[in-house]
């Protein structure tokens, strides 16, 4: 079973950058994830995918200010210009062929 | 635009069952794998159940099994979550996603709420 650990909440300030990462388990380092964003009282969103070779695709209407990256067994989710709708919950997903798994969450405020 | 609507979340006893249901709209559904999501007050994201584009194939969270069915129609662009026996951790927002293995999770619901109490 895929196993994913996100990073700790963090805060960062209005138009800086920040990166959220999402670390896999050594022996699934290879593995695609994708990222969620979630806003209080609201459905998550999802963000984008990544791959190990560090490829990323946004979903359909994402900012380009939300980029990907891959090193290893850690996936990166950079966030450029942070503005205030980006505060929130940031998911990492991983899957196999028979199941899905949610990385507990970071939380992202922007102050 | 790909939207999916959930239905039939309620307040149920520990022990009754409920039927959740999600419309899809926007896309070819039968082309795609779907999967439930839910997430406790407070908590994180929690993958319940998925199911494949014909509906062959199905695959449970453990704390789900036994208790969950997932189901769907192609040709009514519908999918399904019978949820008998329940307890109150089971107590969620139950999202409806689209799920693709090269992409991932990539759509959401905007999710029905089913609390179980007594």
């Amino acid at each position: 079973q895929p196993v994913v650990t996100p990073s700790s909440s963090t805060s960062a300030s209005l138009g800086s950058s920040v990166r959220l990462t999402c670390t896999l388990a050594s022996r699934q380092s290879n593995y695609i994830i994708a990222w969620h964003h979630q806003q209080p009282g609201t459905a998550p969103r999802y963000l984008m995918k990544i791959e190990g070779s560090g490829a990323y695709t946004r979903g359909r209407g994402v900012s380009d200010r939300f980029s990907g990256s891959s090193s290893g067994a850690d996936r990166y989710l950079t966030i450029a210009n942070l503005q205030s709708e980006d505060g929130g919950d940031y998911f990492c997903e991983t899957w196999d062929t028979y199941t899905s798994i949610f990385g507990g969450g970071t939380k992202l405020t922007v102050l | 635009e790909v939207e999916l609507v959930e239905s039939g979340g309620a307040s149920v006893q520990p022990g009754e069952s409920l039927r959740l249901s999600c419309a899809a709209s926007g896309f070819t559904f039968s082309n795609h794998w779907m999967t439930w999501v839910r997430q406790a007050p407070g908590q994180g994201l929690e993958w319940v159940a998925n199911i494949r584009i014909d509906g062959t194939e199905k695959n449970y969270a453990d704390s789900a099994k036994g208790r969950f069915t997932i189901s769907r129609d192609n040709a009514e662009n519908s999918l399904f979550l019978q949820m008998d026996n329940l307890r109150p951790n089971d107590t969620a927002v139950y999202y409806c996603a689209r799920f693709g293995f090269v992409s991932g999770t990539d759509h959401w619901g905007q999710g029905t709420l089913v609390t179980v109490s007594s």
